[in-house]
């Protein structure tokens, strides 16, 4: 069973960087899987922001495209977001996942993060 | 991109039917059969529940289906449960080699 989880800072102050890394066990980021970052602001629904194949390949959220950063250890098994400038806006919980072709079928438990002085 | 469209909240007593729909575009649901559902009880991460328009992954209840229609998608829980209860999120994959989520439609059992 696909596990994932993820880990970083729960403040982040305004116009720095939010970074969040995403463990993943009982399978390889090496695998021919995709993986995704998806965020969901407080009381509101689900943004898909960015994904990734560990061959090198991403596409990113037009939305957010120029401030995502995707970084990738093969020998830890994890995988890292970092989004840049941040505002009061990119609070939310971050979720780390799976895919299983076209749809994410394993999900990290989320990541509150809170944009704030 | 904009959101897919979906109703804000459905309500049903136990053992009814409900269906949820979901909108999209021809460059999103009208193109591909690359629709997910997913179901969200609060705190917790969304959990897959539907793949590919109507496939149901392994452990999921069959009281659970889906089809799509055009640029619209939809959702049916059958035999409503009060575990039913929650929100749930539709997704489709884009031209634009994206993902888009539904709004979101909040589940009442009355």
């Amino acid at each position: 069973q696909v596990q994932l989880q993820e880990s970083g800072p729960g403040l982040v102050k305004p116009s720095g960087t939010l970074s969040l890394t995403c463990v993943v066990s009982g399978g390889s980021i090496r695998s021919n899987n995709w993986w995704s970052w998806v965020r969901q602001p407080p009381g509101t629904g689900l943004e898909w922001i960015v994904e990734f194949h560990h061959t090198g390949s991403i596409n990113y959220n037009p939305s957010l495209k120029s401030r995502v950063t995707i970084l990738i250890d093969k020998s830890k098994n994890q995988f890292s977001l970092n989004l840049h400038s941040v505002t009061a806006a990119d609070t939310a919980m971050y979720y780390c996942a799976r895919h299983g072709a076209y749809y994410f079928d394993f999900w990290g438990q989320g990541a509150l993060v809170t944009v704030s002085s | 991109q904009s959101a897919l469209t979906q109703p804000a909240s459905v309500s049903g007593s136990p053992g009814q039917s409900i269906t949820i729909s979901c909108t999209g575009t021809s460059s999103d649901i009208g193109t591909y059969n690359f629709v997910s559902w997913y179901q969200q009880h609060p705190g917790k991460a969304p959990k897959l529940m539907i793949y590919d328009v109507a496939m149901r992954p392994s452990g999921v209840s069959d009281r659970f289906s889906a089809s799509k229609s055009g640029s619209t998608a939809s959702l049916t829980i059958s035999g409503l449960q009060a575990e039913d209860e929650a929100d749930y999120y539709c997704k489709s994959y884009t031209t634009s080699r994206t993902y888009v989520f539904g709004s979101g439609t909040q589940v009442t059992v009355l």
